[in-house]
């Protein structure tokens, strides 16, 4: 069964730290992997998308790594913001798939003070 | 500016009324997709149109139809609410469904109540 699975669910950092979420799929084939931040009753934005023969990519203080291999993904935030605070999800895309998203149930990151 | 627009933002229907969302996109992609997103879950596809060639997922209740009259515009229409139906709504485009890296872009999404 093509699975996406995140970890942690929820986390809390203290503004100007960094943090890292963590991505396990079972999709495929593969065809690329995206992080997307959605914050709270807002549609999902894109942060970046990786296919199979990248192994990180970076979007400001956002870097996303790739392992294949393994069949995971991370989603590093240095320096971490309040305006952070939003759910990250993990979207894998199957080949052949018709682009059809597989969504993680993300993680939900609260930055505090 | 906006790429994916919906209205409403905040949809309020009775229970068994006839609703209808809207999306209309300027990016002029082929593709225009329904996502239903409950509360923290991941967002769950409904249907998607390629071009003017509906897809339906297998496992979408025939209570949710949907219609697209030209490329910039797709609706979502929900003939009969249920108090299940309660959720956010998110429409997304992307350029094409079969390429690698066909990025999708989201709409802001219609949280719709049934009351």
């Amino acid at each position: 069964k093509n699975q996406v699975e995140q970890s942690p669910q929820s986390l809390i950092i203290l503004e100007g730290k960094n943090c890292t979420l963590q991505c396990n799929y079972t999709v495929s084939p593969f065809s690329n992997l995206r992080w997307y931040k959605q914050d709270t009753g807002r549609g999902p934005v894109s942060l970046t998308i990786m296919t199979f023969s990248e192994n990180t990519k970076s979007n400001g203080r956002y870097t996303a790594t790739l392992d294949a291999d393994t069949k995971q993904s991370s989603l590093h935030i240095t320096a971490s913001q309040l305006s952070d605070s939003a759910s990250y999800i993990c979207v894998v895309v199957r080949e052949g798939g018709g682009n059809k998203l597989t969504f993680g149930t993300g993680t939900q990151l609260k930055v505090e003070l | 500016d906006a790429m994916v627009i919906q209205n409403p933002r905040y949809q309020v229907t009775q229970f068994g009324k006839p609703v209808t969302l809207s999306c209309s996109q300027t990016l002029n992609h082929n593709v225009m997709y329904w996502y239903q997103q409950k509360s923290s879950q991941a967002p769950k596809l409904l249907f998607h149109y390629y071009d003017k060639d509906f897809n339906n997922e297998a496992d979408t209740p025939d209570n949710f139809q949907s219609r697209r009259p030209n490329t910039s515009f797709c609706f979502l229409d929900i003939r009969s609410p249920g108090l299940g139906d309660a959720a956010m709504y998110l429409c997304a485009t992307s350029r094409d469904r079969g390429a690698q890296n066909t990025e999708a872009f989201f709409g802001q999404g219609t949280r719709l109540t049934v009351v």
